[in-house]
């Protein structure tokens, strides 16, 4: 595709609920990120694929959260018994191997009530 | 761990006037890059400049110029000639060049006004 795409664009759950947001990066990006964006804040990492290799979970908040990626395709974040405080923007971004560059997805807003 | 610090929550500036946004980092890496990037209401992130810590000369792209001063740790963004397009949150972000993550600032919101 042309850029990287976010699923839902605005998801609504109950507090206690599963959600599970999808990101599909652009294709032949090997490295892809999430990111969560709280409020009047700045982005903060969650996680990090690159390849095959291990991802970097060192940003996850939580056991609550965990993300997937089949290969070098789309990718899930999944967070587990939704609290008030999972409200946030969640983005995703694609990389190309060899530059510094991160391309952002439009963010999924989840709100927990 | 890489620290970046945006000090000015908020800024205006007047159509066809210039502005500059001030970032400080704080990282014990030698080698680095630097980037600026403008949030409008769409959520959208998109890379306004990049700077590589290794290249002396400022980077400038169109309207766009950055100040980079690595004994410092400070990198502002001038935007000139300001259009009202121009109005969003602006980011600064720094990235060690292992390309693992992106630090963020807590972003700086400018106005443009008539």
């Amino acid at each position: 595709g042309a850029g990287v795409s976010q699923s839902p664009s605005n998801k609504v759950t109950e507090k206690g609920k599963d959600v599970e947001l999808r990101c599909d990066p652009i294709s032949g990006h090997t490295a892809l990120y999430w990111y969560r964006q709280r409020l009047g804040q700045g982005l903060e990492f969650l996680i990090y694929f690159q390849g095959n290799s291990a991802p970097d979970k060192s940003g996850l908040p939580s056991d609550r959260f965990s993300a997937e990626r089949t290969g070098e395709s789309v990718s899930t974040l999944t967070i587990q018994r939704t609290q008030q405080e999972d409200s946030a923007v969640y983005l995703c971004a694609s990389r190309q191997q060899g530059y510094n560059e991160q391309f952002f997805g439009p963010g999924t807003r989840l709100t927990v009530l | 761990a890489q620290t970046v610090t945006q000090s000015q929550p908020e800024m205006s500036v007047q159509e066809a006037e210039t502005v500059t946004l001030s970032c400080t980092y704080d990282t014990s890496e030698s080698d680095y890059y630097l980037f600026w990037y403008k949030q409008p209401p769409s959520r959208q992130m998109i890379l306004v400049i990049r700077q590589e810590a290794y290249k002396q000369q400022n980077a400038t792209e169109n309207r766009f110029s950055v100040n980079f001063q690595k004994a410092a740790k400070s990198f502002s963004l001038k935007i000139s000639d300001s259009q009202l397009g121009d109005a969003a949150m602006y980011f600064c972000a720094f990235d060690t060049g292992t390309a693992s993550k992106l630090t963020f600032g807590t972003g700086t919101r400018l106005q443009v006004t008539l």
